[in-house]
């Protein structure tokens, strides 16, 4: 089945940093969502992105479908930006998930 | 739009007790997803659905494991009998298939088997 790696693994950043977690897959793909697994455990969707740029506030997303990646960008990040941030990736109609980037936001 | 709603948000159960798990899809989503969820392997997909039709139940670790959708808009997973290690989160997701639209995931059941 299809590969989906996220990085980094874990990121700690200082309130206000901006960063940039990346997704590769390994096959073309129908579909690319990213989640924000909050605290609290509930899976939140970020943006649906099988290709292109968009943007939501502070947080934007790129998918480039003919190089399989996608990049989640996190500008002036905040606290509440804690969390685990999945890609996933739907090459048929089942979604498969990367093993996500765990983000820490320090005060 | 209510989201998918599932039940319960918690459950603790002895072990060899049955346990039932409930989604209600999102109205006009005809795709319906059950994965799990723990620290060792991650987000594993279960069971899909497509039409009330089951498609794909390769992911169902054992016979222990059945989910039936008796309607277009309510889904069940069952365990029985449950083991401790069926301790996990189990989200259930709907969809809307043949658009490749986005999934839409509900608050997840955190089950504890003890």
């Amino acid at each position: 089945g299809i590969q989906v790696e996220q990085s980094p693994p874990d990121l700690i950043l200082q309130e206000g940093a901006n960063s940039t977690l990346r997704c590769n897959f390994s096959d073309s793909v129908n579909n690319l969502q990213w989640f924000h697994q909050n605290p609290w455990g509930q899976l939140i969707n970020l943006f649906y992105i099988p290709s292109g740029t968009k943007q939501n506030g502070r947080l934007s997303a790129t998918t480039v479908a003919t190089e399989r990646y996608s990049l989640l960008y996190i500008s002036s990040s905040q606290t509440t930006d804690s969390g685990v941030y999945f890609c996933a990736v739907n090459a048929g109609n089942m979604l498969t998930f990367g093993g996500g980037t765990r983000l820490m936001v320090k005060p | 739009d209510a989201g998918v709603i599932q039940s319960p948000r918690h459950e603790v159960t002895e072990m060899g007790q049955e346990v039932t798990l409930r989604c209600k899809l999102i109205s006009g989503h005809n795709s319906l997803f059950w994965y799990r969820q723990t620290m060792m392997r991650g987000l594993e997909l279960l069971i899909y659905f497509n039409n009330n039709v089951p498609i794909d139940d390769s992911g169902m670790p054992e016979d222990r494991f059945s989910a039936k959708m008796p309607n277009a808009s309510f889904s069940t997973l069952k365990i029985q009998p449950s083991e401790p290690r069926d301790s996990a989160v189990y989200f259930c997701a709907s969809s809307f298939a043949g658009t490749g639209g986005g999934y839409t995931f509900g608050s997840g059941t955190r089950l504890t088997v003890v």
